[in-house]
């Protein structure tokens, strides 16, 4: 059972590059949303996704795009880099809707100097 | 916006104590949910509340719907060291154009043996 996939687990970034955190999902549920945890803060939402091909904004998308090509699969990108986007992102699905319990992945840490 | 304040903070504890935690709301829910989040691992479900009042038990954790419907409690009975991590309060909000889950900013529990 794998479940919600995130990948990579861990990464160090400059200021200014780009990268796309990898999130795969093997249990055809529709909804699949992106969260970052911050010390203090809770999970914030940063986009989510109720179906193949519609995404929205979450709370905090700035600086992020995401995409959803598949069911399976719920890529999140950085455009470019910044400090204040380090944090730890967690990946998220679920069957019935964007507010039931949600499965989520074991998270990406991001750093960023 | 709209906040989950969960209390306390952090609690340290020895090794049998039992364990008691609260979320609260400035609006009404209804739907409470408890998660809890290992080192280094994405949160999992513990307990979901769906009636007000509900008392609702999952081994040596209980939840209760706070008849308000404006809190949640969580009681762990005879802690042990794997009950260590923290545990997050969450709810659906409706509002605006995104009805999503909120997370409360999570109580951390560490336990001596």
């Amino acid at each position: 059972n794998a479940g919600v996939t995130q990948t990579p687990k861990f990464q160090v970034l400059k200021t200014g590059q780009s990268m796309t955190l990898q999130c795969a999902q093997d249990m055809n549920h529709e909804y699949m949303s992106w969260y970052r945890q911050d010390p203090g803060m809770g999970l914030r939402l940063i986009h989510y996704s109720v179906g193949a091909g519609i995404t929205d904004q979450g709370e905090v998308p700035n600086g992020y795009n995401v995409s959803r090509s598949t069911t399976e699969d719920f890529p999140l990108r950085l455009l470019s880099a910044a400090p204040s986007q380090t944090s730890v992102y967690f990946c998220a699905s679920s069957a019935d809707s964007l507010y039931q319990p949600q499965h989520f992945g074991d998270g990406t840490r991001l750093s960023i100097l | 916006g709209q906040q989950l304040n969960q209390s306390p903070q952090s609690m340290f504890i020895q090794e049998g104590e039992d364990v008691s935690m609260n979320c609260t709301s400035s609006s009404i829910f209804n739907t409470w949910l408890w998660y809890k989040q290992d080192p280094g691992e994405g949160p999992v479900l513990l307990i979901a509340l769906y009636k007000a009042g509900e008392l609702t038990s999952n081994g040596r954790l209980t939840a209760q719907f706070g008849i308000t419907r404006k809190d949640s409690f969580l009681n762990i009975s005879a802690s042990i060291p794997s009950d260590v991590g923290i545990y997050f309060c969450a709810g659906p909000f409706y509002g605006g154009a995104t009805n999503k889950l909120i997370f409360g900013t999570g109580t951390l529990l560490a336990v001596q043996p």
